[in-house]
């Protein structure tokens, strides 16, 4: 498996919280994604990274925001979390644009009550 | 609005019989297409891909793709199926128009179950 870490793993929180996600890579890549899964829409990018400090938006932003201040680490905050947030979130890498598959970590549940 | 179909929730096949997950895709252009399989409580990985070539792509674990331009298809195949096939599989695109990142456009996913 590729070198990724995603912390926590699982997470339980309240309503109007914020709440950071870490994704750790020992790859050096320099993309670095985050996606959400819920049943029925498959995985939606949320943002993404092309370098340090050089983030984009992806399709489901709103309520998200990324920070990379390492090549190694990519923090996925939610400002105040809500209910519809409730969702397991993938960081995802990949060494080169273009067609190089994408390499998952192994996700973090989060449920917000 | 670009979209990809995996119009099965489940396919159901016993082992040792051939496989088929379809997939169709409405993206302009000529995309690049993906395969990826999650096994439970674990990220997905990475199939095979198809770019440019030969329509009928293998990939890792005995798994192919049939890509056909005209039906705007990229159906995930296998000859013989294995009770440790059963997972989560998952179409996806990338149009050629994308830029640098590799921002793929997934499917809602195919649930393979493969009885003994």
């Amino acid at each position: 498996d590729a070198g990724i870490t995603q912390s926590p793993r699982h997470k339980v929180t309240e309503t109007g919280t914020p709440v950071t996600l870490r994704c750790h890579q020992t790859e050096n890549h320099r993309y670095m994604y985050w996606y959400r899964q819920d049943p029925g829409h498959g995985l939606r990018l949320i943002h993404y990274s092309y370098g340090v400090k050089d983030t984009d938006k992806g399709e489901v932003s709103d309520g998200y925001s990324v920070s990379r201040s390492k090549t190694e680490d990519f923090l996925l905050t939610l400002e105040s979390a809500t209910s519809s947030q409730t969702s397991v979130y993938f960081c995802a890498i990949s060494e080169s644009g273009g067609t190089s598959p994408l390499h998952f970590g192994n996700g973090t549940r989060l449920t917000v009550t | 609005a670009q979209s990809v179909a995996q119009p099965e929730d489940q396919v159901n096949v016993a082992e040792g019989n051939p496989l088929t997950v379809k997939c169709t895709y409405s993206v302009s252009g000529n995309p690049y297409l993906f395969w990826y399989v999650q096994y439970p409580n674990r990220g997905l990985q990475f199939l095979l891909k198809y770019i440019t070539g030969d329509n009928l792509v293998k990939g890792s674990y005995g798994f192919e793709a049939e890509f056909n331009k005209s039906q705007t298809s990229f159906h995930l195949k296998k000859p013989s199926a294995l009770v440790s096939d059963s997972a989560l599989y998952f179409c996806a695109v990338r149009p050629r128009d994308g830029g640098a990142t590799n921002k793929l456009i997934f499917g809602t996913g195919t649930l393979l179950a493969v009885q003994p």
